[in-house]
């Protein structure tokens, strides 16, 4: 069975400083995705960053980075220079390369301070 | 380009009764997802669409929701008859066929009362 678990229910961070949320995964596939997406209250999810299972180095977009550790089944997600817009909920997803499901994990709420 | 559109934003229904909610996912997207969301979770995937055919509903009750995308571009998912605890928030999303990127809509809040 797959997994994701996020185990931060809520993070707090002061504004320009780095988060790390964290995420760590359970399954006995090869191929697999790891993502993470934004959902603000508005509701809409938003994709943050995208990591493959074979990709040898970790994903970056901007101020977001994906540390992925496979041997230990994790991909964490780090903020840097965290801004106000960054207050939202964050939820780390796997997909795998057969039919494109997607399995979220509970979300990390993060809120950052002025 | 627009974006995946969602309709209704809002609906307040008493248990027992039914209701739908419409998708129409981004031009050229072959793959259409319903997801639901209850407060406080992760999405939960409910069917996966590819155009018009069904690849995954294995998370669907099919006792109460049902869910076609006939022409392979518009969605609806219903629920008959709706209970307390289908209140959730339901995503629909869309992707290339075969793309790890899914774009999703703004959501549909229900309240079953």
């Amino acid at each position: 069975a797959q997994k994701i678990t996020q185990t931060q229910p809520g993070m707090f961070v002061q504004e320009k400083e780095a988060v790390t949320l964290d995420c760590t995964y359970d399954t006995s596939d090869q191929s697999y995705g790891l993502f993470w997406y934004k959902q603000p209250s508005s509701g809409e999810m938003i994709f943050l960053i995208y990591q493959g299972s074979y990709d040898e180095q970790n994903a970056t977009e901007g101020r977001y980075s994906l540390n992925f550790q496979k041997a230990r089944k994790s991909a964490n997600l780090v903020i840097s220079a965290s801004q106000l817009g960054d207050s939202a909920m964050y939820f780390c997803a796997m997909s795998f390369f057969t039919g494109n499901q997607f399995y979220f994990g509970t979300g990390t709420s993060l809120t950052v301070i002025p | 380009e627009a974006g995946v559109a969602q309709s209704p934003r809002y609906k307040i229904i008493e248990k027992r009764q039914s209701v739908a909610f419409w998708c129409n996912p981004i031009s050229g997207h072959a793959t259409l997802y319903w997801y639901q969301q209850i407060l406080g979770q992760g999405p939960k995937l409910l069917i996966q669409f590819q155009n018009n055919g069904v690849v995954d509903d294995s998370q669907l009750p099919k006792d109460r929701f049902s869910a076609e995308r006939l022409k392979g571009v518009d969605s609806t998912l219903k629920i008959q008859p709706a209970k307390l605890e289908d209140s959730a928030v339901y995503l629909c999303a869309s992707s290339f066929v075969n793309s790890y990127e899914q774009y999703f809509g703004p959501g549909t809040r229900l309240t079953v009362t």
